[in-house]
């Protein structure tokens, strides 16, 4: 595997369920991010994780919950989400985070809320 | 706060034709501007970028100045083809923290 990849690519869940997205990284960066992406909206971060240390949480609901164990994987816990949740999330990275720094992008798992 | 405006979309050309997508920032400091693309089921990916004024970033046919003046960072292409169809997305950075500001995207459409 090269890159940044992502699983599930589709992911379909009810209001109750408990799922969790995965990310990983092949590259050595030092800094990950879980952004949303819905449609006609600009990308919205939500995570960054520097040396597996959370450094941004954009004013996130408790329902999205992430987890970094080490600087390669990426995690995402969801539970009771609701449809407006619906969205593509994806995860990124980058060397170390800094401004000029090129982000790498997974492709992204369609998440469906019902 | 910063922000970045694109050209709403779709923009739909025939193959061959000139390419110009806007896109306009404001920014208190001297940010880092890029564009970034997204193919059909992909993520993104970055196309060019110019960390400074009067700097040019270019790939794959793709150009775009960094214009201080009127804060604007156009990307063109003299000749695009079907396989430009995707969506682009123009975003800054200030360089102080780990956030990238992103504009709403522009879905671009080639018709053979």
């Amino acid at each position: 595997e090269t890159g940044v990849t992502q699983t599930p690519r589709h992911l379909v869940m009810g209001m109750t369920n408990k799922k969790s997205l995965k990310c990983e990284q092949h590259l050595g960066h030092n800094a990950m991010y879980w952004y949303k992406q819905s449609a006609k909206k600009p990308l919205e971060l939500m995570f960054v994780y520097s040396l597996e240390e959370r450094v941004e949480n954009n004013s996130v609901p408790s329902r999205f919950s992430p987890e970094c164990p080490n600087s390669s994987h990426l995690f995402l816990h969801l539970h009771t989400l609701q449809p407006e949740d619906s969205a593509l999330y994806l995860c990124a990275s980058s060397q170390t985070g800094g401004g000029t720094d090129t982000q790498y992008f997974g492709p992204g798992t369609r998440l469906t809320v019902l | 706060g910063d922000s970045v405006t694109q050209m709403e979309g779709p923009v739909t050309l025939s193959e061959e034709a000139f390419l110009t997508i806007n896109c306009t920032y404001t920014a208190t400091g001297y940010p880092s501007l890029f564009w970034y693309v997204q193919y059909p089921g992909e993520g993104l990916q970055l196309l060019l970028k110019a960390t400074k004024a009067d700097d040019k970033g270019s790939n794959k046919g793709f150009e775009a100045t960094y214009r201080k003046e009127t804060t604007s960072f156009h990307l063109e292409k003299g000749s695009v083809q079907v396989s430009d169809s995707a969506v682009y997305f123009c975003a800054l950075s200030d360089g102080g923290n780990y956030q990238l500001i992103w504009g709403a995207g522009t879905k671009l459409i080639i018709k053979p």
